[in-house]
């Protein structure tokens, strides 16, 4: 079945360090792409998406791009700020009539002044 | 525009009781689902609906009943609560099976 693996948490970095985190997912056909942040004590925010082979999604700083060929939609950010700490998740969903979408487990984010 | 309501809150039931969690969207979306999320398992689905009428179990459905009589409305019905039912749940909308969901701010149950 449709599955998403992320990078363990936590992850710690200091403010204006470079970030990564990985996600690469199992999926037949051609599911979308979400990042989703989850900040402290509230619900899930969609951060950016790719629908297709080769999209760059990008938001508030991240980027993330759809490769097919690595089954991976990486996230990334050039220069991380104390107020990004919260926990991602990279999620698919594949079209049809089902519109499930997938979580991966999600990964803690703690940046340090 | 309200997007995607989820009441109560928080909630506190004694074992063996039974609750609904109501979930109500604004935005005209077909599709409605609900996840639980509990420490290091990440979010799983629970119940879905692609459209009024028409519902299916998720990874998670046991102890749980969902019905879908009109677009807006989707909810979580909790037969007889049991401690692992313990968690924070999440209602979620989409419009389209291509696009991203838009979550609830979440009811926060605990059952003793």
């Amino acid at each position: 079945g449709d599955s998403v693996t992320q990078m363990e948490g936590p992850v710690t970095l200091s403010e204006e360090a470079f970030l990564t985190i990985n996600c690469t997912y199992t999926a037949t056909g051609y599911p979308s792409l979400f990042w989703y942040v989850q900040y402290p004590g509230e619900g899930l925010q969609l951060l950016l998406k790719a629908t297709k082979a080769d999209d760059k999604g990008s938001n508030k700083g991240f980027e993330a791009t759809y490769r097919k060929e690595t089954t991976s939609f990486h996230l990334e950010k050039g220069s991380v700020q104390v107020s990004d700490s919260a926990v991602y998740f990279c999620a698919l969903r594949r079209p049809g009539n089902t519109g499930k979408l997938i979580f991966g487990q999600g990964t803690t984010l703690q940046v340090k002044p | 525009n309200a997007g995607v309501t989820q009441t109560p809150k928080f909630q506190v039931l004694k074992t063996g009781q039974s609750m609904t969690l109501q979930c109500a969207q604004d935005m005209n979306h077909e599709y409605m689902s609900w996840y639980r999320q509990d420490p290091g398992m990440g979010l799983r689905l629970i119940h879905y609906s692609v459209g009024a009428g028409i519902t299916d179990q998720g990874e998670v459905p046991n102890g749980y009943n969902v019905s879908r009589s009109t677009t807006e409305d989707f909810p979580l019905r909790l037969l007889s609560a049991a401690p692992s039912q313990t968690s924070v749940y999440f209602c979620a909308s989409s419009t389209d099976s291509y696009y991203g969901y838009t979550f609830g701010s979440g009811t926060r149950l605990t059952v003793v």
